[in-house]
């Protein structure tokens, strides 16, 4: 089955320092993995995905995602955390039973807290 | 350009009750899927629709349905409500109805409380 996990719930850093929130994926077949970031009472906003080609991924907002195929894992980064970037983060995966239709598989989410 | 527009934004309904739920895509887009996000979990897949077909359902039981609109919009209704239904009611439209590589462009969401 196809799946993404999340290990951490929250993740804490300080202003000016890097960040990584986990993801690892569980797919058949190639993976296409995003990043969404959710802001309190706010929808899903887009950060990056990976289809195919280079294992660093650059996304909105200073993000990257490292795809890393033996490791199975997505990991997104910033090299400098800032305030702002405190939200709620979910990594996703397409779900490729849905040869028909465009279905995404979230995980359960990392809510990253950057101190000043 | 106006992005996914949903609507109502917060909404109280009774245990029992019947809600619909209203999504506007984007101009240009011809899908839109549904999303159930329950509070300190990730978004679950309910429904996709493209040109007015369902082209995808997730694991909800039959008290969910939804259709879509000769104009794209879409409406989500769900019947009988139970406590369980509270959660944050997310639209998103795509340009494809197949598998997308682009990911979703999401609307803010409904809140739906059930007392």
């Amino acid at each position: 089955a196809q799946s993404v996990a999340q290990p951490e719930d929250q993740v804490n850093v300080a202003e000016g320092n890097p960040l990584t929130v986990k993801c690892t994926y569980s797919v058949s077949g190639n993976p296409y993995l995003f990043w969404y970031v959710q802001y309190p009472n706010r929808g899903l906003q887009f950060l990056l995905k990976y289809i195919t080609g280079d294992n660093l991924v650059k996304g909105s907002y200073g993000f990257e995602a490292e795809f890393n195929k033996s490791q199975t894992s997505f990991h997104l980064k910033k090299p400098s955390a800032l305030v702002s970037d405190s939200a709620l983060y979910f990594c996703a995966v397409r779900d490729i039973r849905y040869s028909n239709a465009s279905k995404i598989i979230f995980g359960s989410g990392t809510r990253l807290s950057i101190q000043p | 350009d106006a992005g996914v527009t949903q609507s109502p934004t917060h909404l109280i309904k009774t245990r029992g009750q019947h809600v619909t739920l209203r999504c506007s895509p984007i101009s240009g887009h011809k899908s839109v899927s549904w999303y159930q996000q329950v509070l300190g979990q990730g978004p679950q897949f309910i429904f996709q629709y493209y040109e007015k077909e369902e082209r995808g359902r997730g694991n909800f039981p039959d008290r969910f349905s939804a259709r879509q609109f000769p104009n794209y919009s879409s409406e989500l209704n769900v019947n009988a409500l139970l406590l369980g239904d509270s959660a944050l009611y997310l639209c998103a439209s795509s340009k494809q109805g197949g598998q997308t590589n682009y990911g979703y462009t999401f609307g803010s969401g409904t809140r739906l409380t059930v007392v």
